[in-house]
């Protein structure tokens, strides 16, 4: 079934630790998002990719880092996780942006303690 | 740049009543404007979108949004709510050669049998 993958779904880290969310869709779509959903503030964009080899800072980008090798996989990398990186995480991709539909992982609940 | 308003963090209404969800939104040029869908423990799904042309819009469900560009305003309704309705509905806006998607903060709907 074609869609976005989101690995692990859930995880307990360890502050300090270095941790990658890992995102792969097979619908070859152009653009790419990372977003993180904290209660009562919705989605916030923390990076985004417009096509392979770009990518772009979003609304909340500190402490996270991202990469676009190719067009399938935009991987989410938090360099020392730290407890308000607490949240749960969705991958999503579209095939231009703009007035495309965005089509969203299942999510990865990650918690820091 | 743009950002999205949505008014009321969670919305009771009996099976059988009307919805109404509202969204403001603001943006520097005409926007793209998107009603998402979120069922528990899942990734989020395209309601209905606006891009140009009719300013009322149909979408899945019996759901139903119209652009109404003097009050900058994008408000979802459903005549009649079913139980199957209950969820956290998202408003968002984007704009033209923008890949940027902005998230209101959600409004949880409460169906009451």
């Amino acid at each position: 079934i074609a869609g976005i993958t989101q690995a692990p779904t859930s995880q307990i880290l360890a502050a300090g630790r270095r941790m990658t969310l890992r995102c792969t869709q097979d619908m070859r779509h152009n653009a790419m998002y990372w977003y993180r959903q904290d209660l009562g503030l919705g989605l916030r964009l923390i990076h985004y990719s417009n096509t392979a080899g770009t990518t772009g800072k979003g609304e909340v980008p500190d402490g996270y880092s991202v990469s676009r090798a190719n067009t399938d996989d935009f991987p989410l990398t938090l360099a020392s996780a730290v407890p308000s990186q607490t949240s749960v995480y969705f991958c999503a991709s579209s095939p231009e942006g703009g007035n495309t539909e965005a089509f969203f992982g299942q999510g990865t609940r990650l918690t820091v303690v | 740049a743009q950002s999205v308003t949505q008014l009321g963090s969670h919305v009771s209404v009996s099976e059988g009543a009307l919805v109404l969800l509202r969204c403001n939104y603001s943006s520097s040029v005409p926007p793209y404007l998107f009603w998402y869908v979120q069922y528990p423990n899942q990734g989020l799904q395209l309601l209905l979108k606006y891009t140009t042309g009719a300013t009322l819009v149909k979408g899945i469900n019996g759901f139903e949004a119209e652009f109404k560009k003097s009050e900058t305003s994008f408000h979802l309704t459903k005549p009649s709510a079913h139980m199957s309705d209950a969820a956290e509905y998202f408003c968002a806006v984007s704009e033209f050669n923008d890949y940027k998607l902005s998230f209101g903060a959600g409004t949880t709907v409460t169906v009451r049998a």
